[in-house]
């Protein structure tokens, strides 16, 4: 069965650091991945996705993230942490074909200290 | 409409009472998802449907959980007999077809049961 993996439950970073947030799916087939980010008391906002078109993908407010079939791995990058972006990300796989659901990681804490 | 609407946004029931939970999908998205996010929890998937059928319902918890979707547009999750373990935030998302596009998703019920 399809599985999203979040390694952490919560990252602390400095203002101005790297934000590394890691995510493994399990797949026999290179599924659709997605990351979201969902911001205190609100919905779920797409960051970016992959579809095979490019490995790295770029998305919203400088992050980025890139797809290692090798290591079946969709990391989330951003090279400067802004205090804004202390929420919750969520990675998520959709398997390619006819099989409806998008599964979810537990999802990784942000915290952005000044 | 231009986005996925869901009501109301908090309900508060009493243990052992029947809840109705609305989603009204973007216009013209064939796949609806209903999720459950319990606090610190991540993303729990309840079902999912495309157009009126729903091929995957494997995520609802107990016979307690129903949902149904009418005329390919809004879909009801229902829960009787509600008991405190299902207080939580339902979410609500559709997408406009499988594979490769993202779900949007509304701002969720807030269910709590006292």
């Amino acid at each position: 069965a399809q599985s999203v993996t979040q390694l952490g439950s919560h990252v602390s970073v400095s203002e101005g650091a790297l934000v590394l947030l890691r995510c493994n799916y399990s797949s026999s087939v290179p599924p659709y991945l997605f990351w979201y980010v969902q911001y205190p008391n609100q919905g779920l906002q797409l960051l970016l996705k992959y579809t095979s078109a490019a490995t790295l993908v770029k998305g919203i407010n400088g992050f980025e993230a890139e797809f290692k079939k090798s290591e079946t791995s969709f990391h989330l990058t951003k090279p400067s942490a802004h205090m804004r972006d202390a929420a919750e990300y969520f990675c998520a796989a959709h398997g390619s074909g006819n099989t409806g659901k998008l599964i979810f990681g537990q999802g990784t804490t942000l915290q952005v200290k000044p | 409409g231009a986005g996925v609407s869901q009501s109301p946004s908090n309900k508060v029931t009493e243990k052992g009472k029947d809840v109705e939970l609305r989603c009204d999908p973007i216009s013209g998205h064939t796949a609806l998802y209903w999720y459950r996010q319990s606090l610190g929890q991540g993303l729990e998937f309840l079902i999912y449907f495309q157009g009126n059928s729903a091929p995957d319902k494997s995520g609802l918890p107990s016979d307690r959980f129903s949902a149904e979707r009418t005329g390919g547009s809004v879909s009801t999750l229902t829960i009787q007999r509600t008991q405190q373990e299902d207080s939580a935030v339902y979410l609500c998302a559709s997408s406009s077809h499988l594979g490769g596009t993202e779900a949007f998703f509304g701002q969720g019920t807030r269910l709590t049961v006292v």
